[in-house]
């Protein structure tokens, strides 16, 4: 079966700052990655993902994220954040071929003045 | 189309109650997941339809738990004699055929057994 971890809880820093949210999974076949982001009392919003091709894959709000299949890892990054981008943020992974999504347990991004 | 619709959002409920929860898909998709989401976790998948067909549940998904989707269209999730372990927010989400991996996710319904 597949997994996901999210190795920070929380991830506090200041507007106009980069910002990186790890993610590593397991599984011992093809996957497909993602990250959703979620607002306090919302559903979720898929921000990017990654099927094939490019490792590199940019997604909304200027958001991207690199497949790095030796590491199995997907970590999402953001050159500069915004108070905006205060959220809880998902990452997710689903077999090739199957739909249904394991989610991580969620990195809270904090972002102050 | 405004996205995926869950209603209500928000239900307290005593413990031993049955309720149900709504959800509509975006039109024309064809694939509909219900998941549970509890305080400080991520979402865990419960079960899935294919246009009317029921085609996977979670070991989650105990008996008290029933889902439908009669027409293919809008599904239910009802819960039997509600626990107070039943709290959590309940998402509905849907995909097409044509893109199967990409969900969209609705607002959700936050369930309080009290």
């Amino acid at each position: 079966a597949q997994s996901v971890t999210q190795l920070d809880s929380q991830v506090p820093v200041f507007e106009e700052a980069p910002v990186e949210l790890r993610c590593n999974y397991s599984s011992s076949v093809s996957v497909y990655l993602f990250w959703y982001v979620q607002y306090p009392n919302q559903g979720l919003q898929l921000l990017l993902k990654y099927l094939s091709g490019s490792t590199l894959v940019k997604g909304i709000n200027g958001f991207e994220a690199e497949f790095n299949k030796s590491q199995t890892s997907f970590h999402l990054r953001k050159p500069s954040v915004h108070i905006s981008d205060t959220a809880e943020y998902f990452c997710a992974v689903s077999l090739s071929g199957y739909s249904t999504l394991t989610f991580g347990k969620g990195t809270m991004l904090l972002v102050s003045p | 189309d405004t996205g995926v619709s869950q209603n209500p959002r928000h239900k307290i409920t005593k413990r031993g109650q049955n309720v149900t929860f709504r959800c509509d898909p975006i039109s024309e998709h064809n694939r509909l997941y219900w998941y549970r989401q509890t305080l400080g976790q991520g979402p865990e998948f419960l079960t899935y339809f294919q246009n009317e067909a029921q085609l996977e549940k979670s070991r989650l998904l105990s008996d008290r738990f029933s889902a439908e989707r009669p027409k293919g269209s809008f599904s239910t999730l009802e819960i039997q004699r509600t626990e107070q372990g039943d709290s959590a927010m309940y998402l509905c989400a849907s995909s097409h055929r044509s893109v199967p991996e990409e969900a969209f996710f609705g607002q959700g319904t936050r369930l309080t057994v009290v």
